[in-house]
């Protein structure tokens, strides 16, 4: 059984452009749920992905995109960085639709925005 | 939405001694999970428990869904026990997301 894998680990970006995250689902598993994590908090809710489509959203703004693919993969795409995006990223994958909602994480991309 | 408070916020132990993290949510939740999180910034599953108790080795939870809290005891504790654990809650009118609490930071010293 794979778990679940993020890309990149690491990654500086500028004020102002633009960052895609990647985020392959464990094996079995239909739902992808992206969280951020900022130092010292606990992780923060951004949006779920289900059958393809975004399954509920946290208090993030519309600069924060995604997709989920056929394979149930997932991408997190932050437009105009700012400071404050600096965090850990991190991916869960479920199964819906069998009762449980265990979610399981990846390891996650530490983004800098500087 | 739902509350998720953990406590205590900081907790430094001797390496052998037992110990006990609580954590209390403000509503009634569809399960619980409790996580271990490591220094490069894994979570890793320690427990899905919505209600009743279970062990793993050295740890064991409880969760009493009707007066809203859950307890993660660690036995013997061990250096590698080092971490923030969190608890994280489906909250009924959340549909599918977990909602953090802001965790328990341990330390274990020799």
């Amino acid at each position: 059984e794979t778990g679940v894998t993020q890309s990149p680990t690491h990654l500086i970006k500028t004020r102002g452009q633009q960052v895609t995250l990647r985020c392959s689902s464990q094996s079995g598993h239909n739902t992808v749920s992206w969280y951020q994590q900022a130092l010292g908090q606990g992780p923060q809710f951004i949006f779920q992905y289900y059958r393809e489509e975004e399954n509920g959203r946290g208090n993030f703004p519309p600069r924060f995109s995604g997709l989920q693919f056929p394979n149930y993969s997932s991408e997190l795409n932050v437009n105009a960085l700012e400071l404050d995006d600096s965090a850990l990223y991190l991916c869960a994958s479920s199964l819906s639709g069998q009762g449980t909602h265990e979610q399981y994480f990846g390891p996650g991309t530490r983004l800098t925005v500087t | 939405g739902i509350q998720v408070e953990q406590s205590p916020p900081d907790l430094i132990l001797q390496e052998g001694a037992n110990s006990t993290l609580r954590c209390n949510f403000s509503d009634s939740v569809n399960n619980l999970q409790w996580f271990h999180q490591n220094p490069w910034g894994q979570l890793i599953n320690l427990f899905y428990i919505p209600s009743g108790t279970k062990q793993n080795g050295r740890l064991s939870a409880t969760t009493v869904a009707t007066e809203r809290y859950s307890l993660l005891y660690i036995s013997s504790s061990q250096t590698t026990d080092s971490g923030v654990y969190f608890c994280a809650a489906h909250w009924t009118g959340g549909g599918n997301k977990l909602t953090f609490g802001t965790g328990t930071q341990l330390k274990v010293e020799l």
